[in-house]
C-alpha cells in the first residue's frame, strides 16, 4: 500500500472559514494530486503538483489553492469555505516506477455549515 | 475532450452470479492509459488495473477480467461468481499524453451490490 496519509480526516467548518487540508506521503514520489468526490459526478481534479512549488490547475480549481514546499506534503486550501465546497477530497500521488498509476488516500470529509 | 461514461449506476445480483460493469471512453488521443478504481463501504480507493492504448490484450486476475475494445472505445470490467465482498462503488478512468498523463477523468461509478 502507498503510504499516504491524509489530515483531518473529518471536518465541520462554518461558511467563511479558512480550511487546509494536509497530504503526507512517504514514498518520495513526484506526483500529488488533489481531487473532490460528488454524488453524480465521480472524482474530479481540483489541482496537482508535479514538484516541489511546481503546481497546476484541474477541472474544479476556482475557491482552492494548494502549496508543496516539501516532496511528502500538499496542502489544499480554502481560503473562504463555502457549502458547494463540502465534500469528500482525495489525495493521490504517482510517481516511481509507475508514474500514470495514482494511489489514493483515506479522504477526508468535509462539511460545511 | 476526454469523457469517461460508465451509464450502469446500480447493479444487484446474488452471491456467485456473474457481472459486467460497463465502461466507455472517448479521447482524441492515439496514447491514453485506462483505469479500474474499487470504492468499498469504508471509503477508499483501491487500484485495480491499468491497460494502455496499445496493448488490447484481455486481462484476467483471480475472478476479475478486463475487456479492452478499441473498436468500441470500451474498457469492461467482469466478476465471475460475485461475493458479497464484491459489494463497493467501481470507478473507471482516463489519462492521456496530451495532459502528459498527470490528469485522471474518472467516470460517475457504479455501484454493485452483491447479496448472499
Amino acid at each position: 500500500d502507498a503510504g499516504i496519509t491524509q489530515s483531518p480526516r473529518h471536518k465541520v467548518t462554518e461558511t467563511g472559514t479558512p480550511v487546509t487540508l494536509r497530504c503526507h506521503q512517504t514514498e518520495n514520489h513526484r506526483y500529488m494530486y488533489w481531487y473532490r468526490q460528488d454524488p453524480g459526478h465521480g472524482l474530479r481534479l481540483i489541482h496537482y503538483s508535479y514538484g516541489v512549488k511546481d503546481t497546476d490547475k484541474g477541472e474544479v480549481s476556482d475557491g482552492y489553492s494548494v502549496s508543496r514546499s516539501k516532496t511528502e506534503d500538499f496542502l489544499l486550501t480554502l481560503e473562504s469555505a463555502t457549502s458547494s465546497q463540502t465534500s469528500v477530497y482525495f489525495c493521490a500521488i504517482a510517481g516511481g516506477r509507475s508514474q500514470e498509476t495514482q494511489y489514493f488516500g483515506p479522504g477526508t470529509r468535509l462539511l460545511v455549515l | 475532450a476526454q469523457k469517461v461514461t460508465q451509464v450502469q449506476t446500480e447493479i444487484s445480483v446474488v452471491e456467485k452470479e456473474d457481472v459486467t460493469l460497463d465502461c466507455v471512453y472517448e479521447t482524441r488521443d492515439t496514447t491514453y492509459y485506462l483505469f479500474w478504481y474499487k470504492q468499498p463501504p469504508s471509503g477508499e480507493l483501491v487500484f485495480l488495473i491499468r491497460r494502455n492504448s496499445f496493448d488490447e490484450q484481455n486481462e484476467i486476475s483471480g475472478r476479475y477480467s478486463w475487456n479492452f475494445q478499441k473498436s468500441t472505445s470500451s474498457f469492461n470490467f467482469t466478476i465471475t461468481a460475485s461475493q458479497v465482498v464484491d459489494s463497493a462503488v467501481y470507478f473507471c478512468a482516463l489519462s492521456s499524453a496530451n495532459t502528459g498523463f498527470q490528469k485522471l477523468v474518472f467516470g460517475t461509478g457504479t455501484r454493485l451490490l452483491v447479496s448472499p
